[in-house]
């Protein structure tokens, strides 16, 4: 089957500092790759969507220069959280996906916490 | 916009069989997943419905009705390591990203012995 992975499966940093997470897709090629975030005992919220080689779109409310997100190739998209505050502690998760109507594939996901 | 509701919590014997109920309100509907999710894993999928009717995959049933804007997820013979959240996703096809997910907030189960 698909497997995504995520790295790392937890960070802990400073505020003000950035953290970069990374999502790869191992055995297919992922043309689109989906980032979201959960808070405690609450689902999953779409952040963005990237499409290989092209600029991610973000949801409303989701700031662009704060979460950094690059998709430089079909196996790989990274999310940058630039300088971290403690409210941006969360579960980060990403999926990943073949094409456009087929199934999204989870990460295992990426814990968050900002002191 | 999307409007996805699910309970919140739900409890259940183990050996028993539970329905969760999700109803959403979409635009452009183009699909109802149905994942589940172990506290602090990532969700993983169980079931996808694009037609009206029931989708049997073994002790795990989803059903939709795209009239009413509504699907269930059906557990059968439960054991405790179903306990979990299970989210529901709606894809809109009007949305900017076609294979964009929307998800509800989630049901979390709990079997009991």
């Amino acid at each position: 089957g698909a497997v995504v992975s995520q790295h790392p499966s937890w960070v802990i940093c400073k505020s003000g500092t950035s953290v970069k997470i990374e999502c790869r897709s191992l055995d297919f090629q992922a043309t689109t790759m989906f980032w979201y975030r959960q808070f405690p005992k609450q689902s999953l919220m779409l952040m963005a969507t990237s499409n290989e080689g092209s600029k991610a779109t973000y949801e409303q409310g989701v700031e662009k220069d704060k979460f950094l997100i690059n998709h430089a190739s079909l196996t790989l998209s990274t999310l940058t959280v630039t300088s971290a505050h403690p409210e941006d502690s969360s579960f980060y998760i990403c999926s990943a996906s073949s094409g456009e109507g087929l199934e999204q594939y989870f990460g295992p996901g990426t814990r968050l916490t900002v002191t | 916009g999307q409007n996805i509701d699910q309970p919140t919590e739900m409890t259940a014997t183990e050996g028993a069989i539970v329905q969760i109920n999700c109803t959403y309100q979409t635009s452009g509907f183009n699909g109802l997943f149905w994942y589940q999710q172990h506290a602090g894993e990532a969700p993983t999928f169980l079931s996808y419905n694009v037609l009206d009717g029931l989708e049997e995959k073994g002790r795990f049933s989803s059903f939709l009705s795209r009239s009413k804007g509504y699907s269930y997820l059906l557990l059968k013979e439960l054991q405790m390591k179903d306990s979990a959240s299970y989210l529901c996703a709606v894809r809109d096809r009007e949305q900017t990203g076609a294979n964009n997910l929307f998800f509800g907030t989630g049901t979390r189960l709990t079997v009991i012995p």
